[in-house]
């Protein structure tokens, strides 16, 4: 079946530094591709998203882009903040999977330092 | 615009006693539903999801159970709740869009201890 590996952490940077979270999928079909964000205590939020290959998603920031050869969606930020401090879950969505179509990575913790 | 509630928002329930959990959404019509456990410091476990009123699919059994009387109401219960149930409880709906995109919104989650 189809399923999403990323980097577990935790990632622990200094602010300004450059972050990047690896993202791997498997999938037969043709899957969208999700960076979701979750704040200690919240629920999670809608990052980013991307719906085909060479698509660049990209929010407050931070950038994904849907790479189909090599089955990747590596999040990217050129500066993080302290306020970054999150945990960043990787999904996929396919749709041939009708109502149960959403995988979720097991999400990476980053610590942003002042 | 679109706007997922949950209540409540924490709960502390001892051991053996009954659960329900509530969630609602607001702004869109026909949602699918889901309920999905995160354990401390974990990752998300999906446990129900619903693609229509009275339609639940179980993706892992256990004692819990969910139903959905309404088109945007979604209830996760227990009649007797264990300690393994502890968590955070994340409700989801989505709406497969025009280009056949689905995107999954989250709502603001349940902590339940369980002592």
């Amino acid at each position: 079946g189809d399923s999403v590996t990323q980097m577990e952490g935790p990632v622990t940077l200094s602010e300004e530094a450059f972050l990047t979270i690896n993202c791997t999928y498997t999938a037969t079909g043709y899957p969208s591709l999700f960076w979701y964000v979750q704040y200690p205590g919240e629920g999670l939020q809608l990052l980013l998203k991307a719906t085909k290959a060479d698509d660049k998603g990209s929010n407050k920031g931070f950038e994904a882009t849907y790479r189909k050869e090599t089955t990747s969606f590596h999040l990217e930020k050129g500066s993080v903040q302290v306020s970054d401090s999150a945990v960043y879950f990787c999904a996929l969505s396919d749709l041939r999977n009708y109502g149960q179509n959403f995988v979720f990575g097991p999400g990476t913790r980053l610590s942003v330092l002042p | 615009s679109q706007t997922i509630h949950q209540w409540p928002a924490t709960l502390v329930q001892p051991v053996g006693s009954p659960l329900s959990l509530e969630c609602t959404v607001e702004g869109t019509s026909n949602p699918n539903l889901y309920w999905y456990r995160q354990a401390a410091g974990r990752g998300l476990q999906l446990l129900f999801y619903s693609v229509g009123i009275g339609q639940i699919s179980s993706e892992v059994p256990q004692n819990l159970s969910a139903s959905r009387p309404q088109d945007r109401q979604f209830i996760l219960s227990s009649k007797k709740l264990l300690l393994s149930d502890s968590g955070f409880y994340l409700c989801a709906w989505s709406v497969q869009g025009l280009a056949g995109t689905d995107t999954q919104y989250f709502g603001p989650g349940t902590r339940l201890t369980v002592l």
